[in-house]
């Protein structure tokens, strides 16, 4: 099946500062996701991406779809204590039946 | 977005026995999907669960290990039979969105401690 490469693994920032990380594929997507999870919590829903090349914002953070549609990035500005979390992007795989989510980037921000 | 609970949140079971986790949503909806997350790993489904139709699952689950029910369209449980520690693991439940399953919802999970 599909597999979604994201990096960086892990990151330590300091408060205020921006992060930026990405997922890439082999293979061609129509539709990238990016979820946050919080510990004891269940992934939720940050941005939706449906066309290539397309920008997306909610507040702080932004993503975008790459226009070869084999990648996506997520930048979060000024990063603040509430931003911890792991992040994972998603996309639907070719037969479009499910899900195929990366690998996750922990995100530890530090005051 | 759907609002999902799910039942228990977290529970500690001995090998050998089983347990039903519960996945409830406040509408209706068509498909409902069952991921593990083992300790500190990526998500990983399970099975998709359609009302009135027999759960698909995926490569490496099985029925007799994993059965599910989905009675009704806002409803579905998940059962881990005969565990061992390695079924220790986070257990989601999501719904599609509106987009069906270009976009889904998920539940808090359920954390499982098998000893």
């Amino acid at each position: 099946g599909q597999q979604l490469n994201q990096s960086p693994q892990s990151m330590f920032i300091q408060e205020g500062e921006d992060v930026s990380m990405n997922c890439t594929s082999s293979s061609i997507f129509n539709t990238w996701l990016w979820y946050k999870q919080e510990p004891g919590e269940g992934p939720v829903l940050l941005i939706a991406l449906y066309k290539a090349g397309e920008l997306t914002s909610n507040g702080r953070l932004t993503a975008q779809f790459g226009i070869t549609r084999k990648d996506s990035f997520l930048n979060i500005s000024a990063s603040i204590p509430s931003d911890v979390g792991i992040y994972f992007c998603a996309g639907p795989d070719g037969s479009a039946r499910q899900l195929t989510f990366g690998s996750g980037t922990q995100l530890t921000v530090l005051p | 977005s759907a609002v999902i609970s799910q039942k228990p949140s977290r529970d500690i079971c001995q090998r050998g026995t089983s347990l039903t986790i519960q996945c409830q949503v406040d509408s209706q909806v068509t498909m409902m999907f069952w991921y593990r997350q083992q300790p500190g790993q990526s998500l990983t489904l399970i099975a998709t669960a359609n009302q009135g139709s027999e759960a698909t699952y995926e490569s490496g689950f099985v029925i007799d290990k994993f059965p599910i029910s989905r009675p009704n369209l806002t409803f579905s449980t998940l059962t881990v039979s005969n565990m061992s520690p390695e079924d220790s693991s986070i257990y989601l439940c999501s719904v599609e969105g509106g987009r069906g399953v270009d976009e889904q919802f998920f539940g808090p999970g359920t954390r499982l401690t098998v000893l």
